[in-house]
């Protein structure tokens, strides 16, 4: 079946510029997770959503980051004034259900901010 | 606040040959852990899943063990083979707070030669 998909794959912006980046779940897995992977900082967690409930935002670096789900599906990480040092892979994934399940990534959005 | 750690960083070894890798973890409380595989430019991969209760996972010539009181997983790779290279992460699910996010280690690139 298909995994989950993310688009674009690659991303050029100017500094100042707004992005945003879309992540397609895995049919009928309720969970939704944005991490970032940068340089010398690994991956770390962004944001979460489950289901109807209101997401977790406690890894977003900054008010210029916000995320949507729209219909318990696909999800929007938007990125307002980049800054250089957004510059990452920003990957998705999903899970069946909250607290347990595997975790499935996509390929991720390589952002590039100049 | 959790920390995990993963050594070593980079490992070169011949095919044929059997290796382990090693994730510590600083708060034993998780509710599971999961390792990965990553391939360069691409997303993750995941590999095994192994729950707070277990000891161990095997998945074909993958065998991952899990102490959780003294911090520790192991990545075990049989007969090792040059598609197996790749960087290897290990990451942990909390049981508290944040329970579904996944805290990462810095990953373990593996090259195995011919």
């Amino acid at each position: 079946g298909a995994g989950v998909s993310q688009s674009p794959s690659n991303k050029v912006t100017e500094k100042g510029k707004d992005v945003e980046l879309r992540c397609d779940p895995i049919s009928g897995h309720t969970a939704l997770y944005w991490y970032r992977q940068s340089l010398g900082q690994g991956l770390e967690f962004l944001i979460y959503f489950q289901g109807n409930s209101a997401p977790d935002k406690s890894g977003l670096p900054s008010d210029r980051f916000s995320a949507e789900r729209t219909g318990g599906s696909v999800s929007t990480l938007t990125i307002q004034r980049t800054q250089q040092e957004d510059s990452a892979v920003y990957l998705c994934a999903s899970s069946l259900v909250a607290g347990g399940d595997e975790q499935f990534f996509g390929p991720g959005t390589r952002l590039t901010v100049l | 606040k959790q920390e995990v750690t993963q050594i070593p960083a980079a490992l070169s070894v011949p095919e044929g040959e059997n290796l382990v890798l090693n994730c510590s973890f600083t708060d034993s409380a998780i509710y599971n852990l999961q390792w990965f595989r990553q391939d360069p430019g691409k997303g993750l991969t995941s590999l095994l899943l192994i729950q707070s209760s277990q000891r161990e996972q095997t998945s074909g010539r993958l065998n991952a063990s899990l102490d959780k009181s003294s911090g520790r997983s192991t990545l075990y790779i049989a007969a090792s083979q040059p598609g197996d290279s790749a960087t290897y992460l290990c990451a942990v699910r909390a049981n508290t707070g944040t329970a579904s996010k996944l805290t990462f280690g810095t990953g373990t690139r593996l090259q195995v030669t011919l």
